[in-house]
């Protein structure tokens, strides 16, 4: 059973940068496709990006193109999201996520982290 | 990119049952898969690839998927399957593959 743990919750001002960390168990970190999915307060959920297992390549959603960055630590099972230029509107739950296939489900989530954009 | 609509919220009474659509362009040629949310937790998958589910996941959750519609069905509603559902596919779309419904509040009366 694939078990997922996030960073803590996290405070920026605006224009900094935030990295969110995803360590894997149960599973190692190349057995998944770890993706990230976030949701403003009160919002539904978005997908930014992740590992697409067809293509082998990391894909962002159109609307974060160079503004995340998404890495892994196979020595640690450990996935990372990056998000720079932070606005107001990126305050928000992030989740990390992972599946077994390109048109799988997202089977594993974890707890989120929070992270708060304010000046 | 793919558009999928779901309705806001749906009202059940307890034993009865919920029926939450999720509306998409030939939806029927995906996969369509369902999340459970409930509030301060992460998601959680109950239906996946239209109508399966996932061990530990009640036999009263179902899924179906007709034309340009995909239903969850809950039957037998009760309290503690009040929560928000998203449905999601995978479009072969380069700039934005993975869709998430709108999201439907689900509320037992």
């Amino acid at each position: 059973q694939v078990q997922l743990v996030q960073s803590g919750a996290e405070v920026k001002k605006p224009g900094a940068s935030v990295k969110v960390s995803c360590k894997v168990s149960g599973y190692t970190l190349t057995e998944l496709s770890m993706h990230w999915v976030r949701q403003p307060p009160g919002k539904g959920l978005e997908w930014m990006g992740g590992f697409d297992p067809e293509d082998g390549e990391t894909i962002y959603a159109q609307k974060f193109q160079g503004r995340v960055t998404m890495t892994e630590d196979t020595s640690t099972d450990t996935a990372y999201m990056e998000l720079s230029s932070l606005r107001s509107e990126d305050t928000a739950m992030y989740y990390c996520a992972a599946l077994q296939d390109r048109s799988s489900a997202f089977d594993s989530w974890g707890q989120g982290t929070l992270v708060t954009v304010s000046s | 990119s793919y558009v999928l609509t779901q309705p806001p919220s749906v009202s059940v009474a307890p034993g009865k049952t919920a029926r939450i659509t999720c509306g998409g362009n030939n939806i029927q040629s995906k996969s369509v898969h369902w999340y459970q949310q409930k509030p301060g937790q992460a998601p959680v998958l109950v239906i996946y690839y239209d109508s399966d589910r996932p061990s530990g996941i009640p036999e009263r959750f179902s899924g179906s998927i007709s034309g340009n519609t995909a239903t969850l069905t809950i039957s037998r509603v009760e309290a503690g399957d009040e929560a928000d559902y998203y449905c999601q596919v995978w479009d072969n779309n380069v700039d934005h593959p993975y869709v998430f419904g709108t999201g439907t509040k689900v509320t037992v009366l």
